[in-house]
């Protein structure tokens, strides 16, 4: 299957700093990427869907002042946690999309506000 | 209602059983349909597509009935490494709406 990564794989932060997040596609190009997250034994919630070259899509409570998306390149995205309070505190997940429509999934970001 | 609905976990089966999980869709012109495995504490990964005629991989088949809005998944001869959490992903056309279930938990035991 396709390869994604993800960056960094855990992070502590304190309350008020920002942290950022990329999400890479190795072997393909993805025109989609999603942002998920995942609070313990909770199922995916997905944030938002990223698009190269253009503004990012958030679901309904999603802040986007909040978790800023930049997907620049055809295999690069990026979520940016400002101002990062505990309740961030999560498993943030990427995907990228394949021109058929499978989604492959980063190893996700642990991240932790303290 | 949810847009996708699971079975609610967690099923607890004996090594070598054949276990099914059921999932149904909301939305008629939802388009492509998959089965993802979730680890503890790891990414999902992709199992596998759900097609019209059915498809089978080994010990897992998965079939779809569109007149029903229903997907499934069937484990054969049960592994100690088949524990997981299994998600049923719908999608919409053009792939812009992915939604995923809330996943069934599989424990197999010796």
């Amino acid at each position: 299957g396709a390869v994604v990564s993800q960056h960094p794989s855990w992070v502590i932060c304190k309350s008020g700093t920002s942290v950022k997040i990329e999400c890479r596609s190795l072997d393909f190009q993805a025109t989609t990427m999603f942002w998920y997250r995942q609070f313990p034994k909770q199922s995916l919630m997905l944030m938002a869907t990223s698009n190269e070259g253009s503004k990012a899509t958030y679901e309904q409570g999603v802040e986007k002042d909040k978790f800023l998306i930049n997907h620049a390149s055809l295999t690069l995205s990026t979520l940016t946690v400002t101002s990062a309070h505990p309740e961030d505190s999560s498993f943030y997940i990427c995907s990228a999309q394949t021109a058929g429509y499978e989604q492959y999934f980063g190893p996700g970001t642990r991240l932790t506000v303290t | 209602r949810k847009e996708v609905e699971q079975d609610p976990g967690p099923f607890n089966v004996p090594e070598g059983a054949t276990v099914a999980f059921n999932c149904t869709y909301s939305n008629s012109a939802s388009q492509s349909f998959f089965w993802y495995r979730q680890d503890c504490r790891k990414e999902p990964k992709l199992l596998m597509s759900v097609y019209s005629s059915g498809n089978e991989d080994g010990r897992f088949t998965a079939q779809l009935n569109r007149a029903s809005q229903y997907i499934s998944l069937l484990i054969r001869d049960s592994k100690l490494s088949d524990s997981a959490t299994y998600l049923c992903v719908v999608r919409n056309t053009g792939g812009f709406k992915t939604i995923f279930g809330a996943g069934t938990r599989l424990f197999v035991k010796a």
